[in-house]
Formats: C-alpha cells, structure tokens, sequence
C-alpha cells in the first residue's frame, strides 16, 4: 500500500521561509505532486518531482530525494494569502496504469 | 470558464435518499476522477476513467457507489440508500495523460454532501 506523512500544522511569520516535509512509503513510484487548498476551495497544482533535486517555480520550490523516500515544499517571502494546507501526493503504478494518492495535508498558518 | 465544472455545489439529502452528482472536465482531457474529502483529510481516492472506460475503483467506494463517464465526457458518480458517514466534499479532477508524460490534475471546486 501507499502511506505519506506530513506535519499536520505549522505556522510562520509573514515574509518568512518555511518548509512542509512529506516522506512517503509506497509500491511503486513515479514522481511527488503538491496541491495548495484554502479553506472552502479546491486543491489546486503547484508543482512535481519525477526526479531527484529541486523545482522552482516562483516563490515556492519542491524538492525530491527518491532514496530517502522524502520531498518538501518550501515556500519563500510568505504572504497572508499563503494560509491554507498544502497536501503531498504520490503517484505510483497501478494495474497498469498510474494512481494518485494524497497525504493528510500540512495547515499552514501564516501570522503578521 | 474552462475550468472543472461540478453540480450541484451543495446537496442536504435524508438518509436512505439516492443522490447523483455531475462532473465536466477540461474538454481535452481524457482522465477523469473521484475523490472524497472529509474535514482535515486530504482527497481520497474513488475512481478513475480513462475516456469512457473505468480503469479502477476504491475499496472505499462500496456497491452503494456507482460511477458512469458514458460518452468520455461528463461524468456522474450515484450514492445510492445514502447514509451519514457519505457526509462529505466530492471533489472531480481530470488531466490529460499522454505517452509523453503525466500531466497535473485540474480539481473542480466539489460538491459537499450533508446526510442527516
């Protein structure tokens, strides 16, 4: 089966640096995904890993370490509007297709 | 708006009620899913269509569960003899998947169920 784990909350002062760590155990892997949802709203893609190393895109970058089993998102210069949880997901064959599962998602708070 | 599309937003049903709710995906995209999110989880999966056909279902979604894509369109996901623990947000997705690669999913903004 499929399990990720990551930080249920965590809380950071506006125009700071946090990271949301996710490790995962799975049967099968293809690539680490991150979703941003705000309260009420839907998940919505912010970036992927199929390989080892990091990927930017804006103020937010992930990074995978396949051997480790372990990714992180690490957003930069937080905002207000940042608030909201961020969930890690894997994708990982399945029945001869590819599958997606999500972690409990991360609330991130982020405080003035 | 070319975004997903899901309908109704909201459902309140009695508990024993059959329910359906629809689903519009990205017009180009060929896969299509169902996802069920209760409060502080994140999405869980139900079920998946590549085009017309089902690819594979969710322990979770029990024989009260059906899901249709008839056309590789729109599709629509029935709970039938709904019951409390049904109470959540359904969330549909697609995405374009290709031989060159996977692309993001693309979610709807979800249909929240409440049984009473």
């Amino acid at each position: 089966g499929q399990s990720l784990e990551q930080p249920s909350e965590v809380t950071a002062v506006e125009g700071a640096i946090v990271q949301i760590n996710c490790t995962y155990q799975t049967s099968g892997f293809y690539g680490l995904s991150w979703y941003q949802q705000h309260d009420g709203g839907a998940p919505t893609f912010l970036s992927y890993n199929g390989l080892d190393g990091l990927e930017e895109t804006g103020r937010f970058s992930s990074f995978l370490s396949r051997s480790d089993s372990y990714g992180y998102l690490l957003l930069q210069e937080l905002q207000m509007k940042d608030s909201a949880s961020y969930f890690c997901a894997v994708r990982f064959p399945s029945g001869g297709y590819q599958k997606v599962t999500f972690g409990t998602g991360t609330k991130l708070q982020v405080i003035p | 708006d070319t975004g997903v599309s899901q309908n109704p937003r909201h459902k309140i049903t009695k508990r024993g009620q059959n329910v359906t709710f629809r689903c519009d995906p990205i017009s180009e995209h060929n896969r299509l899913y169902w996802y069920r999110q209760t409060l502080g989880q994140g999405p869980e999966f139900l079920t998946y269509f590549q085009n017309e056909a089902q690819l594979e279902k969710s322990r979770l979604l029990s024989d009260r569960f059906s899901a249709e894509r008839p056309k590789g369109s729109f599709s629509t996901l029935e709970i039938q003899r709904t019951e409390q623990g049904d109470s959540a947000m359904y969330l549909c997705a697609s995405s374009l998947v290709t031989l060159a690669g996977y692309n993001e999913q693309f979610f709807g903004p979800g249909t929240r169920l409440t049984v009473l």
